[in-house]
């Protein structure tokens, strides 16, 4: 089936330091989702974004909806151990009834103390 | 207010057995859907699900798995004759009524982690 591309597929970075990945596809969205899937737990929304160029934080995060409407980025900034996890980002893909997201295979958060 | 709720969240099953997985929406969603996840992997997309409507299930295996979300009661994802390959993370998820903007946020639940011995 047909996945974003999202990148790194890895990071290990100190506690402090800014983060920042992103999701890329040939096809244009209509909206981007990002999430954070903790061990033994389901993914949790973190972001939403709905328009071309929309910038939106929460907290020490910050997503980006690119103006192609074919990438996002989210930033984590001064990263803390608790950043720890899997980041997914997910997209929509047609406007309407079909709900179905498309999915990055995820970017793995490993924060040192 | 409560969230997703998903249950049980640990399964066992010997080959050859039925697993069910029961998944409660949050308040208000119309919609629910399932994602299976295996160790250090993805997301993969299986079925969504309106209240007694399949809408879309392009990632359901063709046999064995089945699901469903009646009028009353939660939604059921059936796996009949499990074998070891159908140990997974189970996920759903819901999402609230529309078709824009926030209708397309799917809230997750906790996850079934089913293990075929």
């Amino acid at each position: 089936g047909q996945q974003l591309n999202q990148s790194p597929q890895s990071m290990f970075i100190q506690e402090g330091e800014d983060v920042s990945m992103n999701c890329t596809s040939s096809s244009i969205f209509n909206t981007w989702l990002w999430y954070k899937q903790d061990p033994g737990e389901g993914p949790v929304l973190l972001i939403a974004l709905y328009k071309a160029g929309e910038l939106t934080s929460n907290g020490r995060l910050t997503a980006q909806f690119g103006i192609t409407r074919k990438d996002s980025f989210l930033n984590i900034s001064a990263s803390i151990p608790s950043d720890v996890g899997i980041y997914f980002c997910a997209g929509q893909l047609n406007a309407g009834n079909n709900r179905k997201l498309i999915w990055g295979l995820g970017t793995s958060l490993a924060v040192n103390p | 207010n409560a969230g997703v709720m998903q249950n049980p969240r640990h399964l066992v099953r010997r080959r050859g057995q039925e697993a069910r997985l029961r998944c409660s929406p949050m308040k208000g969603h119309s919609h629910v859907y399932w994602y299976r996840q295996l160790p250090e992997e993805g997301l993969k997309f299986m079925v969504y699900l309106q209240k007694e409507n399949i809408i879309d299930e392009s990632g359901m295996p063709k046999e064995r798995f089945s699901a469903e979300f009646p009028k009353e009661g939660p939604s059921i994802l059936r796996i009949q004759q499990v074998v070891r390959g159908d140990s997974a993370a189970y996920f759903c998820a819901s999402s609230p009524p529309g078709t824009v903007g926030r209708s397309y946020e799917q809230y997750f639940g906790p996850g079934t982690r089913l293990t075929v011995t």
